[in-house]
């Protein structure tokens, strides 16, 4: 299968401050990749949908200006948490497209705010 | 609203037996169908796709799909330890952009040695 790659896997930072999430297609080149986040025993939740050279399509109830998704090229894609609160706090899984409509999930990173 | 429902489990089966995972959906003409598995804080791996009724076999997992039914399930033969995860289904449906998938909350599968 497809292999996709997310740094960092895990970080611990402090309220307040900005995390950078990095999503890279290692094998191929993906126009779509998608943003998850899963919370402990609970299930997979579409975040956003980002599409090479546009703006990102998020799903309802996910704040637009604070998970910033851009997408600049066709292997990387990039999730940035602004102002983390603890609430953020939680696993962020991005996948990507390829092949007939099949999504392969990156390795996730593990975000603790305190 | 698009769904896919799966029994949340724990569905615990013994080493050697056959686990049976199941599946429903809600848009008759979805063509699309995908069983993933996630292992205890890892991110979901793809185990099968299946795209037209019937079964489908690779290795000791057979997937096996009825649209009449709506209905999608994965059989686990010889099940292992090493099988014990949550297994989740996802379906493509019809007008949804490219890719994108709606996912089941999973089935979390124990088998016992």
């Amino acid at each position: 299968g497809a292999v996709v790659s997310q740094h960092p896997s895990r970080v611990i930072c402090k309220s307040g401050t900005s995390v950078k999430i990095e999503c890279r297609s290692l094998d191929f080149q993906a126009t779509t990749m998608f943003w998850y986040r899963q919370f402990p025993k609970k299930s997979l939740m579409l975040m956003a949908t980002s599409n090479e050279g546009s703006k990102a399509t998020y799903e309802q109830g996910v704040e637009k200006d604070k998970f910033l998704i851009n997408h600049a090229s066709l292997t990387l894609s990039t999730l940035t948490v602004t102002s983390a609160h603890p609430e953020d706090s939680s696993f962020y899984i991005c996948s990507a497209g390829q092949g007939p409509e099949t999504q392969y999930f990156g390795p996730g990173t593990r975000l603790l705010v305190l | 609203q698009k769904e896919v429902e799966q029994n949340s489990g724990p569905l615990s089966v013994p080493e050697g037996a056959i686990a049976s995972l199941n599946c429903t959906y809600s848009d008759r003409v979805s063509q699309s169908f995908f069983w993933y598995r996630q292992y205890s804080g890892k991110s979901p791996e793809l185990i099968m796709s299946i795209y037209s009724n019937g079964d489908k076999e690779d290795g000791r997992f057979t997937a096996q799909l009825n649209k009449a039914s709506q209905y999608v399930s994965l059989l686990i033969r010889d099940s292992q330890p090493s099988d014990s995860a949550t297994y989740l289904c996802a379906v493509k449906y019809s007008g949804a952009g490219s890719y994108q998938l709606t996912f089941g909350k999973g089935t979390k599968l124990s088998v016992i040695p």
